[in-house]
């Protein structure tokens, strides 16, 4: 069965420090893998996407994530922290036809300090 | 700014209540979706319209009645809510392909806070 694993429940980051959120997936043909974040009260944003072709993807706000299919992993990435960044994210892999439907990891609160 | 239009952004409501969720989009995506979120959790899809057609329906109770009237628009119909239907409730549309996998990046309103009273 296909599923999404955030093995960090909660993170606390510095400002200005480089920032990685860790996401693995199971899913047994080629992945469609996403990562979005949520702010306080907010629906979900797209940050960054990947479906084939060069394993590290750029995203907005300045983050990326690396594809490794010998790990099963989607991490995401930031060299350097701002304190708006402080938000709940979620990797998803999406899955099935007639439209996506999207599995979501559990997610990952990330708290950032001054 | 979201692309996607979500109304009310708060209801409060009685369990013998009926109200309507509204979500409207005007991107031309042709695949819509009902999502269910409490707090501190992920959110877990509740219903896709594809084409102003229901493909998928994640066992969710009769009480919840999703409708899709045009392709800009898709509603949710409550009636007799428990008190643990609580949550936000998030609409989100995509591109969809026909028959092809699922590959189109989602866009989510910012959903309605429902609380039952």
């Amino acid at each position: 069965a296909q599923s999404v694993t955030q093995p960090d429940i909660h993170i606390t980051v510095s400002e200005g420090a480089s920032l990685e959120l860790r996401c693995n997936y199971s899913y047994g043909a080629t992945p469609y893998l996403f990562w979005y974040v949520q702010s306080p009260g907010q629906g979900l944003q797209l940050l960054l996407k990947y479906f084939s072709g060069d394993t590290l993807v750029q995203g907005i706000k300045g983050f990326e994530a690396e594809f490794k299919r010998s790990q099963s992993s989607f991490n995401l990435r930031k060299p350097s922290v701002h304190w708006s960044d402080a938000a709940e994210y979620f990797c998803a892999v999406g899955v099935g036809q007639a439209g996506t439907a999207l599995i979501f990891g559990k997610g990952t609160t990330l708290s950032v300090s001054s | 700014d979201t692309e996607v239009t979500q109304t009310p952004k708060h209801l409060v409501m009685g369990m013998t209540n009926k109200k309507s969720l509204k979500c409207e989009q005007h991107m031309g995506h042709r695949a819509m979706y009902w999502y269910k979120q409490k707090a501190k959790k992920p959110p877990e899809l509740m219903f896709v319209y594809s084409y102003e057609k229901l493909s998928i329906n994640e066992s969710v109770p009769s009480r919840f009645s999703p409708e899709c009237p045009n392709s800009s628009l898709l509603n949710l119909h409550l009636h007799a809510l428990q008190p643990e239907d609580s949550a936000l409730y998030l609409c989100a549309s995509s591109q969809a392909d026909r028959g092809l996998s699922s590959n189109q990046p989602q866009h989510f309103g910012d959903g309605t806070r429902l609380s039952i009273l």
